[in-house]
């Protein structure tokens, strides 16, 4: 099946600063990633929809420029965290369709744990 | 009122016996339905999905759908401890590029 891997799977940094997450489709194309936030014992609430060599389109209450979306290949989507604060600290998770057409057939990350002090 | 209500439980259960997990919506535009398996700290994993009304089997799992009372179930025979882990239903309004609406997800422990 479609693989999705993330990196880092978990990150601790301290507030203010901005942290790189990386999430790559291993053995398929991906022309549109999903991002993910989850707090503990929540389910995911979708951010953002990262799509190949255009802009990506946020969810109304996603602030695009602390949460900056670049998908520049067909493989890797990144999200960085900008100016991270305490508030910051959740699971992140990306996913990608496998099949084009199918969105119903995603395939998610494990998830990278961000941790801001 | 959210479009994808489910009871986030706790559930827990005995091993070996029949889980019932529910979910309601209130889009009638949605097209496809799915449900998720997701153990702690770790990615969802699709376990099944439907798109029309009725039953769906996959081993233990049967999943159901009924669209004129906008209801589907996910049901685990013999259940067994290692399908402790939070089940996500999740809906699609077409097959295209188009966003998941998740669940709140159910906690679910088998203890032996």
């Amino acid at each position: 099946g479609a693989v999705v891997s993330q990196h880092p799977s978990w990150v601790i940094c301290k507030s203010g600063t901005s942290v790189k997450i990386e999430c790559r489709s291993l053995d398929f194309q991906a022309t549109t990633m999903f991002w993910y936030r989850q707090f503990p014992k929540q389910s995911l609430m979708l951010m953002a929809t990262s799509n190949e060599g255009s802009k990506a389109t946020y969810e109304q209450g996603v602030e695009k420029d602390k949460f900056l979306i670049n998908h520049a290949s067909l493989t890797l989507s990144t999200l960085t965290v900008t100016s991270a604060h305490p508030e910051d600290s959740s699971f992140y998770i990306c996913s990608a369709p496998g099949l084009a057409g199918r969105t119903y057939e995603q395939y998610f990350g494990p998830g990278t744990r961000l941790t801001v002090t | 009122q959210k479009e994808v209500e489910q009871d986030p439980g706790p559930l827990s259960v005995p091993e070996g016996a029949i889980v019932s997990l529910n979910c309601t919506y209130s889009n009638s535009a949605f097209q496809y339905f799915m449900w998720y398996r997701q153990y702690s700290r770790k990615g969802p994993e699709l376990l099944m999905y439907t798109y029309s009304s009725g039953n769906k089997e996959d081993g233990r799992f049967t999943a159901q759908v009924d669209k004129s009372s906008k209801y589907i179930s996910l049901f685990i025979r013999d259940s067994q401890p290692s399908d402790s882990a939070t089940y996500l239903c999740a809906m699609i309004l077409s097959g295209g590029y188009n966003k998941l609406i998740f669940g709140a997800g159910t906690r679910l422990a088998v203890h032996p």
